[in-house]
């Protein structure tokens, strides 16, 4: 069962551009939830994090827009530049299967061309 | 501060063969979780260990994998008698605190290659 769903599975903009990546999530006890970039070779690194009773956080170029009652969170990142070519991964915690764990969606190819 | 060490990097192992997967976790850190990565599947949670014990294997497959986090030395993920299904990219993530008040921090995982 997958219980955070991820799309698009890839994305394709120009420079300058702003990629959106969206996620939705079932487990209402979900109750943190961060983004994670990924270039190839490298393992998943933190990049911006939001809690359920915040609806958007920004941090430089990146921002995570919350909507708790539709169940669904975003991250936009703004003037994107070829350097944030990479994988994202969105994200939940919560107690699932015994522990208090992350649970992944299933990532988002994104590459900005010049 | 070094960050989360996994080795071996690459790993290449013929079918029926063992594969262990070590991570040193970041110093300070004494909860360690083990993810798998397939293509376009994402990361699947397998195992959340703290120092000598087993937290969480809801993710770990019944047969042929173990995974151990001693009181002294690094945390091993073992597959026995690999198949090619195996073949993934398992990474290791540390937190200083569980997942409270504290993010995980990943290494940059183990390929594994079945052949």
């Amino acid at each position: 069962q997958q219980q955070v769903k991820q799309s698009p599975q890839s994305l394709i903009v120009q420079k300058g551009g702003i990629p959106i990546i969206n996620c939705a999530y079932e487990n209402t006890a979900f109750d943190y939830f961060p983004w994670y970039q990924q270039f190839p070779g490298k393992g998943p690194a933190l990049l911006i994090a939001i809690r359920p009773d915040v609806s958007e956080k920004k941090e430089g170029r990146f921002t995570i827009s919350f909507n708790k009652s539709a169940k669904q969170f975003s991250l936009h990142i703004m003037d994107s530049q070829p350097g944030d070519s990479a994988t994202y991964f969105c994200a939940a915690r919560g107690v699932t299967g015994g522990g208090n764990k992350l649970t992944f969606g299933t990532g988002t190819q994104l590459k900005v061309e010049l | 501060n070094a960050g989360v060490m996994q080795n071996p990097r690459h790993l290449v192992r013929r079918r029926g063969q063992e594969a262990r997967l070590r991570c040193s976790p970041m110093k300070g850190h004494s909860h360690v979780y083990w993810y798998r990565q397939l293509p376009e599947e994402g990361l699947k949670f397998m195992v959340y260990l703290q120092k000598e014990n087993i937290i969480d294997e809801s993710g770990m497959p019944k047969e042929r994998f173990s995974a151990e986090f001693p009181k002294e030395g690094p945390s091993i993920l073992r597959i026995q008698q690999v198949v090619r299904g195996d073949s993934a990219a398992y990474f290791c993530a540390s937190s200083p605190q569980g997942l409270n008040n504290s993010p995980l921090h990943f290494g940059n995982g183990t390929r594994l290659t079945v052949t």
